[in-house]
């Protein structure tokens, strides 16, 4: 009963390559989330997507950053022309209904940490 | 806007003593509260949360209090294990935040042998 995944686990891109970061929710779970967390700060918003439709964006920058969750495959983050403000540790996690209510929690993928020189 | 605040960056605990993190929120629209731990290098874990019609909620080693008129949250861990030792998250979700979850900075907790 594997977990929420995410890949890769480490990215390294120089300014303006392109960043994909990858997630495949828990089973049975098709509800996916997209946080960004920056040195000594708390988690922060980005997006959340069902299957085949973006739910809510408010918290994702408006140019260069897109999110996806196809009906088959992961749940894909991409970042165009990246730069150093990228670099940050990206988290990704799944409920089986949408929220955090009881018995809703929202499980975590262990990240990806994007590097960029 | 921090609409979470954790204002301690760091609690040091002896072992076995009580370890107390605290967490105020602004919003008051927040009707659901949870706590998450977070080991290095890992994604954030769930721990235990608490509904704003509720005042405390218990699970083992670890209570969470809420005062809703002084907008503020404490999660209590007796007695402080080594493996207690993470980073505490305090996160808030709301009637008017669209299922998104509003998180405080963290506390870092260490557990002194």
């Amino acid at each position: 009963n594997a977990g929420v995944m995410q890949n890769p686990r480490h990215l390294v891109r120089r300014r303006g390559q392109e960043a994909r970061l990858r997630c495949s929710p828990m089973k049975g779970h098709s509800h996916v989330y997209w946080y960004r967390q920056l040195p000594e700060e708390g988690l922060k918003f980005m997006v959340y997507l069902q299957k085949e439709n973006i739910i809510d964006e408010s918290g994702m920058p408006k140019e260069r950053f897109s999110a996806e969750f196809p009906k088959e495959g992961p749940s894909i983050l991409r970042i165009q022309q990246v730069v150093r403000g990228d670099s940050a540790a990206y988290f990704c996690a799944s409920s089986p209904q949408p929220g955090a209510g009881f018995y809703n929690e929202q499980f975590f993928g262990p990240g990806t940490r994007l590097t960029v020189l | 806007d921090q609409q979470v605040k954790q204002n301690s960056p760091s609690l040091s605990v002896q072992e076995g003593r009580i370890s107390i993190l605290n967490c105020d929120y602004t919003n008051s629209m927040f009707d659901y509260f949870l706590w998450y731990k977070k080991y290095p290098a890992e994604g954030p874990t769930f721990l235990i949360s608490i509904s704003s019609i509720k005042d405390k909620n218990e699970d083992g080693r670890f209570t969470v209090f809420l005062n809703k008129s002084a907008k503020h949250l404490s999660l209590h861990i007796v007695p402080s294990q080594p493996g207690d030792s993470a980073v505490y998250f305090c996160a808030a979700e709301g009637m008017d935040s669209n299922y998104q979850l509003i998180w405080g900075a963290g506390t870092k907790l260490i557990i002194k042998p």
